[in-house]
């Protein structure tokens, strides 16, 4: 089957934009969790949807957000960007929340300049 | 919030031979699950290994097996017979059984295998 499906791979965009990104889980996951990584902070967590509904967020400024839609498509958005927000972000699905494991995708790399 | 420590930055294995990597964790709970991811440069993190804090006996899957000392909070990654595919970041991570759905992920090791 399917694996995880990040889109776009790269992005290149400007201080002060928005972005938003795009995360198709496999077919039957109803649960996507998106992760930052840096080579300063790591894989750190974002946020967590569920059937439409954000279960769990990480500490990020309100700039990040988040949505899933009724066919378990998750975007991400990001607004007023700034050069820290340059990163590898990560998409995963999981049938039940994690408990088995997260499948991931290969993600969008985000560079803002 | 849980912490995950990785305390090797890079390990270096030569084919064939045997590799282990050293995670431990902070944690007051009592049932979480514990993971090991590998990413290539392709960048995709894949599942290498999972293991569930109650079950005592140790996950293997086929080359890669742990050493979970939960006492000691201690989740080890042993690779044998090691491949030049294996080289990439290994990365440990805690999910807590009751609260939350994240992945709390070390700093990460990165495996390099000679020939």
């Amino acid at each position: 089957k399917a694996g995880v499906t990040q889109t776009p791979r790269y992005l290149i965009k400007t201080r002060g934009q928005q972005v938003t990104l795009s995360c198709s889980p496999i077919s039957g996951h109803r649960s996507v969790s998106w992760y930052q990584q840096t080579p300063g902070q790591g894989l750190q967590f974002l946020f967590e949807y569920f059937s439409e509904t954000q279960r769990n967020k990480g500490n990020f400024p309100g700039r990040f957000s988040g949505r899933q839609f009724s066919n378990s498509r998750s975007e991400m958005n990001v607004s007023t960007l700034e050069l820290g927000d340059s990163a590898l972000y990560l998409c995963a699905s999981s049938q039940d929340g994690g408990g088995t494991g997260y499948t991931f995708g290969s993600g969008t790399r985000l560079t803002v300049v | 919030a849980q912490t995950v420590t990785q305390s090797q930055p890079e390990m270096s294995v030569q084919e064939a031979e045997t590799v282990t990597l050293s995670c431990t964790y902070d944690t007051s709970e009592s049932d979480y699950y514990l993971f090991w991811y590998k990413q290539p440069p392709s960048r995709q993190m894949i599942l290498v290994i999972r293991q569930e804090a109650y079950k005592q006996q140790n996950a293997t899957e086929n080359r890669f097996s742990v050493n979970f000392q939960k006492a000691a909070k201690s989740f080890s990654l042993k690779i044998s017979d090691s491949q030049l595919g294996d080289a990439a970041m290994y990365f440990c991570a805690y999910r807590s059984a009751y609260s939350g759905y994240a992945l709390n992920f070390g700093k990460g090791t990165s495996l390099l295998v000679t020939p």
